[in-house]
């Protein structure tokens, strides 16, 4: 079946890096998507990799994806305490992509201390 | 500027009452969907279209209705059946025609709805 799964809270400090992980399920699925979702906000797209990409790097941040392991992975260097947030990983699987169904994991809590 | 609004921000609902929560997108999407979240659970989906005057349930949709007579508006309506519906919905749209491959989820602001 479909599923994403990634841990739920995520703490560091002012300046490190940041990594979060999530497993899916899908193999078919073309683009692998991140998600950030401030307090009291909808969800905005923070970057997206696709399906035959191994990395993606976009200024602080970079994705690696490993489908033989069906891991994505999230790395937001030197983190600041404005990237406090919820982070989501979401999938489409092809079957479904005609109805555009996205699979959403679980979000991340990040939480940045000065 | 293209872009997908919900409303209202905030809801209060009286036990046995309907609501109605408003999504309205000007991105010539196909797709829209309502979804739900509650702390610690991510994001269930409730309901989608994909064309006018048709849709589909989610994973959650009962206690819950909507419809789709246009392309920009997909309401959804909140029942006295459905036993807990102190939430915060989110409403997204999609294009899900034509060559673009990519096709990421755009998303409203957000209602949160409260029982009192």
């Amino acid at each position: 079946g479909e599923d994403v799964e990634q841990s739920l809270f995520l703490s560091v400090r002012e300046g490190d890096s940041s990594v979060i992980n999530c497993t899916y399920t899908d193999s078919s699925s073309t683009y692998l998507y991140w998600y950030k979702q401030e307090p009291g906000a909808g969800l905005q797209l923070l970057t997206y990799i696709f399906s035959n990409m191994d990395m993606k790097q976009d200024q602080r941040l970079t994705v690696l994806l490993n489908k033989k392991d069906k891991h994505l992975s999230l790395r937001i260097a030197d983190t600041q305490t404005g990237d406090s947030a919820i982070y989501f990983c979401a999938e489409s699987p092809d079957g479904s992509s005609n109805t555009g169904k996205l699979i959403f994991g679980q979000g991340t809590t990040l939480q940045v201390k000065p | 500027d293209g872009g997908i609004t919900q409303s209202p921000k905030y809801l209060f609902r009286k036990e046995g009452q309907n609501v109605t929560l408003s999504c309205e997108q000007n991105l010539n999407h196909d797709a829209m969907y309502w979804y739900r979240q509650d702390p610690g659970q991510g994001l269930r989906l409730i309901y989608y279209s994909q064309i006018v005057n048709d849709f589909q349930k989610g994973d959650i949709a009962e206690g819950y209705s909507v419809s789709r007579e246009k392309k920009e508006s997909f309401p959804l309506t909140v029942t006295s059946a459905q036993k807990n519906p102190t939430a915060f919905y989110l409403c997204a749209s999609r294009l899900t025609s034509g060559t673009q491959q990519r096709t990421e989820a755009f998303f409203g602001q957000g209602t949160r709805l409260t029982v009192v």
